[in-house]
C-alpha cells in the first residue's frame, strides 16, 4: 500500500497569515499516460463530514475558496492556505486515489495562533 | 440536493455483527463507485472498501479483508457494509462517500454512524 505521510502534525498560524501543510507519498502518484497526479485534499471540521477541497494535486473544488491552493508532483505535495480564516480551524489530509486502496495521511490540525 | 444518509450505527458486543445502510438521493446512484471510510476516537480517517458501480468489482483494506462485505442495491440506491466479527479496535464513525470515477476523489460524504464494539 502506498503511504502517506503529512507534516506537521498541528500548525498554529495567525488570523490572516499563511498555513502551509506537506504530504509525502511513499511511492509516485503520478500517472505518466495522463501526467495527473492523483493526490488530493480535504477538509474535517468536528461533527462535519469531511470536505473535498482539492483534486488532481491542484484543482479546487467548485465553491472552495482561492485562498486554499494546492501544488506539487510524484511524491512531494503542498496544501497552502495563504490567508487564515477562523473557519479554517479544521484537520486536513492528504489522500492518494492512484491504487485499489485509497489512503490518507494521518491529518494536521491547523489552529489559529 | 445530493445527499447521503448512514444508519445501522450502535452498540455491540465483541464477535457480534452489524450491518450498516447508507441510503443515496439527489444523483444517479447507479452511475457512482461507492466507499466506507471510518474514523476511531481521536485518530484520522481510514479507508475501509470500495465497490464499483455495478456492484462487480470489491476491494477492501487489510483490516477488514474477510470480516467485512460491502455490497449495493441500485434499484434501492442503498449501499451496505455487512460487518462480521467485530473486534473493540472496529469502535469509529462509519462514513460512506461516493466517487465519480474508479481511481477519483470522493467529492460527497454522508453525514457518518457512529459504532462501538464493547462488552
Amino acid at each position: 500500500d502506498i503511504v502517506m505521510t503529512q507534516s506537521p502534525d498541528s500548525l498554529s498560524v495567525s488570523l490572516g497569515e499563511r498555513a502551509t501543510i506537506s504530504c509525502k507519498s511513499s511511492q509516485s502518484v503520478l500517472y505518466r499516460s495522463n501526467n495527473k497526479n492523483y493526490l488530493a485534499w480535504y477538509q474535517h471540521k468536528p461533527g462535519q463530514p469531511p470536505k473535498l477541497l482539492i483534486y488532481w494535486a491542484s484543482t479546487r473544488e467548485s465553491g472552495v475558496p482561492d485562498r486554499f491552493s494546492g501544488s506539487g508532483s510524484g511524491t512531494d505535495f503542498t496544501l497552502t492556505i495563504s490567508s487564515l480564516q477562523t473557519e479554517d480551524v479544521a484537520v486536513y489530509y492528504c489522500q492518494q486515489y492512484y491504487t485499489t486502496t485509497w489512503t490518507f495521511g494521518q491529518g494536521t490540525k491547523v489552529e489559529i495562533k | 440536493q445530493v445527499q447521503l444518509v448512514e444508519s445501522g450505527g450502535g452498540v455491540v458486543q465483541p464477535g457480534r455483527s452489524l450491518r450498516l445502510s447508507c441510503a443515496a438521493s439527489g444523483f444517479t446512484f447507479s452511475n457512482y463507485a461507492m466507499h466506507w471510510v471510518r474514523q476511531a476516537p481521536g485518530k484520522g480517517l481510514e479507508w475501509v472498501a470500495v465497490i464499483s458501480y455495478d456492484g462487480i468489482n470489491k476491494y477492501y483494506s487489510d483490516s477488514v479483508k474477510g470480516r467485512f462485505t460491502i455490497s449495493r442495491d441500485n434499484s434501492k440506491n442503498t449501499l451496505y457494509l455487512q460487518m462480521n466479527s467485530l473486534r473493540p479496535e472496529d469502535t469509529a464513525v462509519y462514513y460512506c462517500a461516493r466517487t465519480p470515477q474508479w481511481l477519483y476523489p470522493f467529492d460527497i460524504w454522508g453525514q457518518g454512524t457512529m459504532v462501538t464494539v464493547s462488552s
